[in-house]
């Protein structure tokens, strides 16, 4: 089955600190992982994806298939992270893209 | 230019009637997807739409119909709305092959009273 899980609803960090924002997904064949970011008041929005391996408003993930984890991170937190994460899986071909329950950051100053 | 927009943003109404909302989107993807995002902010897959054909139907209610009568459309019509029904409905589409990264509508936000 295809099942995407974040483990935690709420992430308090203050400016400056690293944060964590965990992923884990069961899928049996090769997914395509991405992180989407959703700020207050718009859209859902792609942050990263594991197949670029890039780096996004210092954001990265890297993809871990004996852990099956797809962890976001960040060395140094700001005020303007504040948002609601998601870890998303697509399947194979793409029809199917579900997502973890979400995740909401909240950056302390 | 609005890559994926949906109709209406806000739409409130009573339990019994039937509504629905439409999307459009002009990035040429064959594929398009509704989601609904409840109270606690869960995303869930609803349908997944392929060239117009219905791939994916996540065990939704048969009171939600999608449709789509061409690739750049999808509409969600609701039946007999129930208070449970209330949510933020999202449109969103990708391109099956290479790039699967999914592209989001603003969203609908759906009150039954």
């Amino acid at each position: 089955a295809q099942r995407v899980t974040q483990p935690e609803k709420l992430l308090s960090v203050f400016k400056g600190a690293p944060v964590e924002l965990k992923c884990n997904y069961s899928y049996s064949g090769s997914p395509e992982l991405f992180w989407y970011v959703q700020y207050s008041r718009q859209r859902l929005q792609l942050l990263l994806r594991h197949i670029s391996r890039e780096s996004i408003k210092g954001f990265t993930a890297d993809l871990n298939k004996g852990e099956t984890s797809f962890h976001l991170k960040k060395p140094f937190a700001q005020e303007e992270d504040s948002a609601m994460y998601y870890c998303a899986l697509s399947n194979t071909g793409g029809f199917k893209t579900i997502f973890g329950a979400g995740t909401r950051l909240f950056v302390k100053a | 230019d609005t890559a994926v927009s949906q109709t209406p943003k806000y739409l409130v109404t009573q339990m019994g009637n039937d509504k629905s909302i439409k999307c459009e989107q002009n990035l040429g993807h064959d594929t398009m997807y509704w989601y609904k995002q409840d109270s606690k902010k869960f995303l869930k897959i609803m349908f997944s739409y392929n060239n117009k054909e219905l791939i994916i139907n996540e065990t939704v209610p048969n009171r939600f119909s999608p449709k789509s009568p061409d690739k750049a459309h999808l509409n969600l019509h609701i039946n007999s709305l129930e208070l449970g029904d209330s949510a933020v409905y999202f449109c969103a589409s990708s391109q099956t092959g290479g790039n699967t990264e999914a592209f989001f509508g603003q969203g609908t936000r759906l009150t039954v009273v």
